[in-house]
């Protein structure tokens, strides 16, 4: 039972354009999320999180929106680079209450972003 | 800024073999995580330490075992291998304050033949 969902597989943008991508939730539990951004090769390198009492989060080009009632929370990146061009991954972790804040993550949608 | 470290990057092993993967966590990282990143899936969490002791665990195979040691690096001991284990392993640290929020080394790529 997938609880992250990132249904599109792939998306392609143009360069300068807004990039948005989309991540659902099943378990209520969940009280952060992160997004990832990944390389070939490489590993999975952090790029921005939202606690559940917000409902934005924004740094430079990045900005997260979490809908709760919705379970969903998107990643809009604007505007768009070449070099954004890798698989995103939406992850999420419950905190309340716990001692560890092991991640569930989405199956990624690869971002093509063209010149 | 220093990162996670994890060595081997890529180990070749025949099955019914041992391999063992070894994880650095950032400078004064507490917590680390493994994950196994399976062809075309997305990363699955396998265990975690903190403060030397395991926090939390999650699908790994009885086959596997890890620890983490008193200067916070840890090991995944992975034994009688088969075919279904090759994949990406991950590791993560993080640190009191701000445990949300992990930072993933660059991954060993395990291929079992």
């Amino acid at each position: 039972d997938q609880q992250v969902k990132q249904n599109s597989p792939s998306l392609s943008v143009q360069e300068g354009r807004i990039s948005i991508l989309n991540c659902d939730y099943t378990n209520s539990m969940f009280d952060y999320f992160l997004w990832y951004k990944k390389y070939p090769a490489e590993g999975p390198t952090f790029l921005i999180s939202i606690s559940s009492i917000k409902d934005k989060n924004e740094d430079g080009r990045f900005t997260v929106f979490l809908n709760k009632s919705a379970k969903h929370l998107s990643l809009h990146i604007v505007p768009s680079q070449p070099g954004d061009s890798a698989v995103y991954f939406c992850a999420a972790s419950v905190r309340r209450g716990g001692s560890n804040y092991k991640l569930t993550f989405g199956k990624g949608t690869l971002l093509t972003v063209n010149p | 800024a220093a990162g996670v470290i994890q060595s081997p990057r890529h180990l070749i092993k025949e099955k019914r073999e041992t391999a063992t993967l070894k994880c650095y966590p950032i400078p004064r990282h507490d917590t680390v995580y493994w994950y196994q990143q399976g062809p075309g899936q997305d990363p699955q969490f396998l265990i975690s330490f903190y403060e030397k002791m395991q926090s939390d665990k999650g699908s790994i195979p009885d086959r596997f075992s890890a620890q983490q040691f008193s200067d916070y690096h840890s090991e995944l001991n992975m034994s009688s291998l088969e075919l279904g284990d090759s994949a990406l392993y991950f590791c993560a640290s993080s640190f009191l304050g701000q445990e949300e929020t992990q930072y993933f080394g660059p991954g060993t790529r395990l291929l079992v033949l």
